[in-house]
């Protein structure tokens, strides 16, 4: 069975700019969650979409936003983009929210200039 | 969310048992505890949970003290692919405003295996 696939792996961009990452999940699975890793904050909890309704949000402004699909694929967008947003985006899927656990997808470096 | 207290390194010798700890002294009776761990590059993976017994599985030992306000991740032989970094996280299941869904991770404890 593959894994949890998130495309692009690696993405450059200037301040201004915005962008949109995707998310494959585990065949089957209907939960997808969002983190954002950084040096200094860790891994700090985006949102979570289970069919097709985000069902919760981590504190993160209005510029960073999601939507899943009827297939269960999920996207992120961020809109005007700020230094600060130079990150390890992870995609995580389970079945169900909270009872499972949660594969953790290869992420998608982001680096803005 | 309750919280979780874990050091922030350890170092273990390989083809050694490794035990990492974590407190979780307001753990509430609904929480599961969970742990993770991130080898570099890579993104996190699951690798055991329990509620009040202890687990076993492929990859380690779940230990959690009877009054549950603290825990130890057991890997019986460490080898140089462990050297990680390990979350331990509280995961409560029953729906309480939606937010199940999501790990809460803390600082993690990073382990170095020498060969």
């Amino acid at each position: 069975k593959a894994g949890v696939t998130q495309t692009p792996r690696y993405l450059i961009k200037t301040r201004g700019q915005q962008v949109t990452l995707s998310c494959s999940p585990i065949s089957g699975h209907r939960s997808v969650s969002w983190y954002q890793q950084t040096p200094g904050q860790g891994l700090q909890f985006l949102f979570e979409y289970f069919s097709e309704t985000q069902r919760n949000k981590g504190n993160f402004p209005g510029r960073f936003s999601g939507r899943q699909f009827s297939n269960s694929r999920s996207e992120m967008n961020v809109s005007t983009l700020e230094l600060g947003d130079s990150a390890l985006y992870l995609c995580a899927s389970s079945l169900v929210p909270g009872v499972n656990e949660q594969f953790f997808g290869p992420g998608t470096r982001l680096t803005v200039l | 969310d309750a919280k979780t207290t874990q050091p922030n390194s350890m170092e273990s010798n390989e083809e050694e048992p490794v035990h990492l700890p974590c407190n979780h002294s307001t753990i509430s009776g609904t929480d599961y505890i969970h742990w993770y761990r991130q080898l570099p590059s890579q993104g996190p993976e699951y690798v055991i949970h329990g509620l009040t017994s202890n687990v076993n599985n492929r990859m380690a030992s779940l230990a959690i003290a009877e009054d549950r306000k603290s825990s130890t991740l057991i890997l019986h032989r460490a080898t140089l692919r462990d050297a990680a970094v390990y979350y331990c996280i509280l995961r409560d299941p029953l729906i309480r405003g939606g937010s199940q869904g999501n790990l809460i991770f803390g600082k993690g404890t990073k382990l170095s295996v020498k060969p």
